[in-house]
């Protein structure tokens, strides 16, 4: 089975970086994934990380450590659009299968 | 825009009634895949379909029934719902054969709710 954590709920001021944080556990791993969901919206993909190190992604950054099990969403210079809430997802092929199976999600609360 | 719509973007019904969704995409993929959003809830997986075969049933009742006539099309056909049933149903589309493989895109959701 898999086991991902993220914080639920996360405030941080505009124009500030915020991280958010992805632990997980997967016999399988293939892969990690973040979206970004506006309420009543549709889950948006933002980044993915099969290899250890930083993707960049404008304001937006992925980091991912397999050893550790691992993740983090960088979120630069915070806008007001930016609250919503930010899903791990992690692929696992155990099996030759290749699912997705997503965290709970941290709802990101930007203020003035 | 995601290039993925779905069909009812709002649906309550009762538990006696019977009703599908419908999820559409045009981005060309052909996997397509149903989950279930529910509050506080991480998104379920329900089902996966490549290239038109169901190749995941993730333990889901039989009261939910899916059906892909093409790599364009998926169904999500509803009999006798719980009122916990109650939940946004997302679909989503990738292009991986295998289904699951390249990143997915997801539809707006339908809005369910069982009384």
């Amino acid at each position: 089975g898999q086991n991902i954590d993220q914080p639920t709920e996360m405030t941080a001021t505009e124009g500030a970086i915020v991280q958010i944080n992805c632990t997980y556990q997967t016999s399988g791993f293939n892969g990690l994934f973040w979206y970004q969901q506006h309420a009543g919206e549709a889950p948006t993909f933002l980044s993915y990380n099969v290899l250890d190190g930083l993707e960049e992604k404008g304001r937006f950054s992925s980091f991912l450590s397999r050893s550790k099990g691992y993740s983090y969403l960088l979120l630069k210079e915070l806008q007001m659009k930016d609250s919503a809430s930010y899903l791990c997802a992690v692929r696992d092929s155990t099996g030759g299968g290749n699912k997705l199976t997503f965290g709970t999600g941290t709802q990101l609360k930007v203020e003035l | 825009e995601t290039g993925v719509t779905q069909t009812p973007r709002h649906l309550v019904m009762g538990m006696t009634n019977k009703k599908s969704l419908k999820c559409e995409q045009h981005l060309g993929h052909n996997a397509m895949y149903w989950y279930k959003q529910s509050a506080k809830k991480p998104l379920e997986l329900m089902f996966v379909y490549s290239l038109e075969e169901r190749v995941e049933n993730n333990s889901v009742p039989s009261r939910f029934s899916p059906e892909c006539p093409n790599s364009s099309h998926l169904f999500l056909h509803l009999h006798t719902l719980q009122p916990e049933d109650s939940a946004l149903y997302l679909c989503a589309s990738s292009q991986d054969p295998r289904g699951g493989g390249e990143t997915q895109y997801f539809g707006p959701g339908t809005r369910l709710l069982v009384l």
